[in-house]
């Protein structure tokens, strides 16, 4: 059964700083690797999309890496801002891509103005 | 871009009585949603999978005679959480997708059962 595992679970820095957060799963077979955000009470963006065949998409101050071998993931953002305070939550599908997403608990991360 | 409504967006009930969720895709034709449930501080957990015209796919430990999931046409789904209890509180989210698209959610529907 796949596991997601996300590091850290929360994580506060000043704003400005460039950050990582780190992704894990445990069955290395994925169709795709999504990184979604979710602000409080809110459902989910969806930020950045991986295909199995990938290792790396970008999206203005977002960047995401797989490393479909060993498991993981990073989403690296730059130059952070007060507005990328949100649950920050990475999701695989398995298999050939039928199955509905697994999804870590997510990184809650705080921007100190 | 693609979208997905889910509605209501928030409800609170009380013990006992019954609550449906709706999930309508508004541009594509969704031959497949899915429903998942986060509880505070946990990750969105899939419940079930549902393929239009089909019995929906329950996951472990998700019962599926209190969460009825009907999918009948190709753009609308729901989940009705049958005599619902405060444990079934809980943020209730659905995900849609055609035979070639990317998965799109809804804006989830936060329950709250009295």
């Amino acid at each position: 059964k796949q596991e997601v595992t996300q590091i850290p679970a929360a994580l506060s820095v000043p704003e400005g700083e460039n950050l990582v957060l780190n992704c894990s799963f445990t069955d290395s077979a994925i169709y795709n690797l999504q990184w979604f955000r979710q602000d409080p009470g809110k459902g989910l963006t969806s930020l950045l999309l991986i295909q199995s065949s990938q290792r790396e998409q970008t999206s203005g101050r977002l960047n995401a890496s797989l490393d479909k071998s060993s498991g993981r993931s990073t989403l690296y953002i730059a130059a952070s801002q007060p507005g990328d305070s949100a649950t920050y939550l990475c999701a695989v599908i398995s298999g050939g891509g039928a199955d509905g997403l697994t999804f870590g608990k997510g990184t809650h991360l705080i921007i100190q103005p | 871009g693609a979208v997905v409504s889910q509605h209501p967006s928030r409800v609170i009930c009380k013990s006992g009585t019954s609550v449906k969720i709706e999930c309508r895709s508004l541009d594509f034709q969704a031959t497949t949603m899915f429903w998942y449930r986060q509880f505070p501080k946990q990750s969105l957990m899939l419940m079930a999978t549902s393929n239009e015209g089909s019995k929906a796919t329950y996951e472990q430990g998700v019962e599926k005679d209190k969460f009825l999931i009907n999918h009948a046409s190709l753009t609308l789904s729901t989940l009705t959480v049958t005599s619902a209890h405060p444990e079934d509180s809980s943020f209730y989210i659905c995900s849609a997708r055609d035979v070639n698209s990317p998965l799109h959610f809804g804006n989830g529907t936060r329950l709250t059962v009295t």
